[in-house]
């Protein structure tokens, strides 16, 4: 069974801090890797995923995240904060067999410090 | 387009009552799933259809019924409500092969159960 974990389940830094949320997960099969930003009092979002190809995956507003199989981790980075990047952003993972299948992690909630 | 939709937005249900939460998306998705999503455990999937009248039970079926009798509707019944089913409901849908995987996700259905 596939498994995620979001260490750290609320996370501070000041406006342009780096942004660092941690995902580790655990899989039999290759992954497929999701990070999905939830604003208050709306849906999920996808922000960026990785599927095959290049472990160092960009998304959008200015987010990346870089696959490391070897540690079986999935960190979300933005180099400089932002007060619109409060929110909680979910780590999920699924395979190719039921791609659309998502275990997703507890979530971690980013305030951003003026 | 309007995505996926969802309605009502908030309710409050006596033990015991039953209710339809409504999903409809217009991408001409063929996959659709209703997650359920409780602090601290993020989403978790209940039922999911890749395709009208197909439909599978995913992590915490119990207590819900759904069917699929259109591509664009997804409706979850709560059968006799219990308070163990307060909780934010999502519904997504996405195309069930492919490349992209992105899962759309609607607003959410706040529901009480008193």
């Amino acid at each position: 069974a596939q498994s995620v974990t979001q260490l750290g389940s609320h996370v501070s830094v000041s406006e342009g801090a780096l942004v660092l949320l941690r995902c580790n997960y655990s899989s039999s099969v290759p992954p497929y890797l999701f990070w999905y930003v939830q604003y208050p009092n709306q849906g999920l979002q996808l922000l960026l995923k990785y599927t095959t190809g290049a472990t160092l995956v960009k998304g959008i507003n200015g987010f990346e995240a870089e696959f490391k199989k070897s540690e079986t981790s999935f960190h979300l980075t933005k180099p400089s904060a932002h007060m619109s990047d409060a929110a909680e952003y979910f780590c999920a993972v699924s395979d190719l067999q039921g791609a659309q299948k998502l275990v997703f992690g507890q979530g971690t909630r980013l305030t951003i410090n003026p | 387009n309007a995505g996926v939709t969802q309605t009502p937005k908030f309710q409050v249900l006596k033990t015991g009552q039953s209710m339809t939460l409504q999903c409809a998306q217009d991408m001409n998705h063929e996959y659709m799933s209703w997650y359920r999503q409780d602090p601290g455990m993020g989403l978790r999937l209940i039922h999911y259809s890749v395709g009208a009248g197909i439909t599978d039970q995913g992590e915490v079926p119990n207590g819900y019924n759904v069917s699929r009798s259109t591509t664009e509707d997804f409706p979850l019944r709560l059968l006799s409500a219990a308070p163990s089913q307060t909780s934010v409901y999502f519904c997504a849908s996405s195309y069930s092969s492919g490349f992209s995987y992105e899962q759309y996700f609607g607003p959410g259905t706040r529901l009480t159960v008193t």
